[in-house]
């Protein structure tokens, strides 16, 4: 059965501060990893997708992605109390969009 | 990124009864949809996902016959819960796939209670 683990948190930084949220996955034919933001009540948005080892950044957020290791992150730089929310980590294999969730990790990021 | 809505955005019914929801894609065709359900505090799960002019494919455990899925169009799928009963109470979510590999986006969910 394939899993994504995340640590559920909640997760609390102070303003200003990186937040690091963490992902690991059980399936190593996972080709697609991504990073959903949920705010309590609503639907998730998508925040950053990677397909390859390494970093990939896009303004606040950087998404790391260790291939070997199983293993994909999120940091988000300058944490803003508009962060707070549940973050989703979830994998594709790339056949046909299928994608699975792990139960998220609460950030909090307080003032 | 793509836009997908979702309707109704919430509904209360009673136990016994039929509900349906829509998910549209507005600017874009979409050939799969994907119907999720997510309980409180818990990740999404996929229930199904949906292929327009072809029957839905159901994931393990779901009810294909209580969670009628039907894709009559390249921007309409619809779910239609029968005879709900209170434990169907959960957020359901659609989503459509984006260009890019495996990508998808979400419908704003659809809320539903079962008194």
């Amino acid at each position: 059965q394939k899993e994504v683990e995340q640590n559920s948190g909640p997760l609390s930084v102070p303003e200003g501060a990186i937040a690091s949220l963490n992902c690991t996955y059980s399936d190593r034919g996972s080709q697609s990893f991504f990073w959903y933001r949920q705010y309590s009540g609503k639907s998730p948005e998508l925040i950053m997708f990677i397909y390859s080892n390494g970093d990939k950044e896009d303004g606040r957020f950087t998404a790391q992605l260790n291939k070997a290791s199983q293993y994909v992150s999120l940091l988000i730089r300058d944490s803003q109390p508009s962060d707070s929310a549940t973050y989703l980590c979830a994998v594709g294999t790339g056949g046909g969009n299928k994608l699975t969730f792990g139960t998220g990790t609460q950030l909090k990021v307080e003032l | 990124g793509a836009v997908v809505s979702q309707h109704p955005s919430w509904v209360i019914c009673k136990s016994g009864t039929s509900v349906k929801i829509e998910c549209r894609s507005l600017d874009f065709q979409a050939t799969t949809m994907f119907w999720y359900r997510q309980f409180p505090k818990q990740s999404l799960m996929l229930m199904a996902t949906s292929n327009e002019g072809s029957k839905a494919t159901y994931e393990q455990g779901v009810e294909k016959d209580k969670f009628l899925i039907n894709h009559a169009s390249l921007t309409l799928s619809t779910l239609t819960v029968t005879s709900a009963h209170p434990e169907d109470s959960s957020f359901y979510i659609c989503s459509a796939p984006g260009t890019r590999q495996d990508t998808q986006y979400f419908g704003p969910g659809t809320r539903l209670t079962v008194l």
